[in-house]
């Protein structure tokens, strides 16, 4: 089993301030990672795959990076919907997910 | 435009078997992608569960693998999950996806709302 590690796992951050989410992996997965934003209540969104596609109507303002076994989620100037809970989940092999980053209202 | 919805029941006695459908709409499930179940502890982190193929192949999470069975049904473009033998760890939303076309192991672009599932007697 590929271990997933977030950090940090919550982060607090002001509306226009820029974010920055990691993600580590146990082993080499690649660049076969990806990001999703989750709000109370709802499903997963996917906001990035193979570590830097933003998914389709993803706005630019989220960028991901990364390779190997540490990956990087930046959104880079927080709107006020963009307050949620972040997973990152590698698909190198069977799919397995972190623990998530809150990102909340500081 | 492409939508999963969950269906089944909301609360299973403990020993018993959960079985839920994901019905697509707006898409053939014929027409490729494989299709994965997710889950997700109140509370908690989200878990993959397993996915199928149209061709009926699967791929399954090795913790649940024993218990587990994920169908398809073409003709009515749905996918199908049982769980046996739950227990009150198994409680949890339970969420269908679409994941990759080409490869088993894949993001998931599109998901359904979700079901909860409480196991309790």
């Amino acid at each position: 089993e590929i271990v997933m590690t977030q950090s940090p796992a919550t982060l607090s951050v002001s509306p226009g301030e820029r974010a920055t989410l990691s993600c580590r992996a146990s082993q080499s997965i690649s660049t076969n990672l990806a990001w999703y934003q989750q709000k109370p209540g709802q499903a997963p969104r996917l906001l990035i795959s193979g570590a830097s596609t933003r998914a389709t109507g993803i706005p630019a303002r989220f960028s991901g990076s990364g390779s190997g076994t540490e990956f990087t989620l930046t959104i880079s100037s927080l709107q006020s919907e963009d307050f949620a809970v972040y997973y990152c989940q590698q698909y190198n092999n069977w799919p397995t997910f972190g623990g998530g980053t809150q990102v909340e209202i500081k | 435009q492409v939508q999963l919805q969950e269906s089944g029941p909301g609360l299973v006695k403990p020993s018993e078997t959960l079985s839920l459908t994901c019905t697509v709409s707006g898409f053939s499930i014929s027409g490729g992608y494989y299709w994965g179940w997710i889950r997700q502890p109140p509370g908690k982190g989200l878990e993959w569960i397993g996915n199928i193929y149209h061709s009926g192949s699967t791929y399954y999470n090795p913790s649940l693998q024993s218990r587990l069975t994920i169908s398809v049904d073409t003709s009515n473009n749905q996918f199908s999950l049982r769980l046996s033998s739950v227990t009150a760890a198994d409680t949890a939303v339970y969420f269908c996806a679409r994941g990759g076309a080409i490869s088993p192991y894949d993001a998931f672009d599109i998901w359904g709302q979700g079901t909860m599932v409480t196991v309790s007697s």
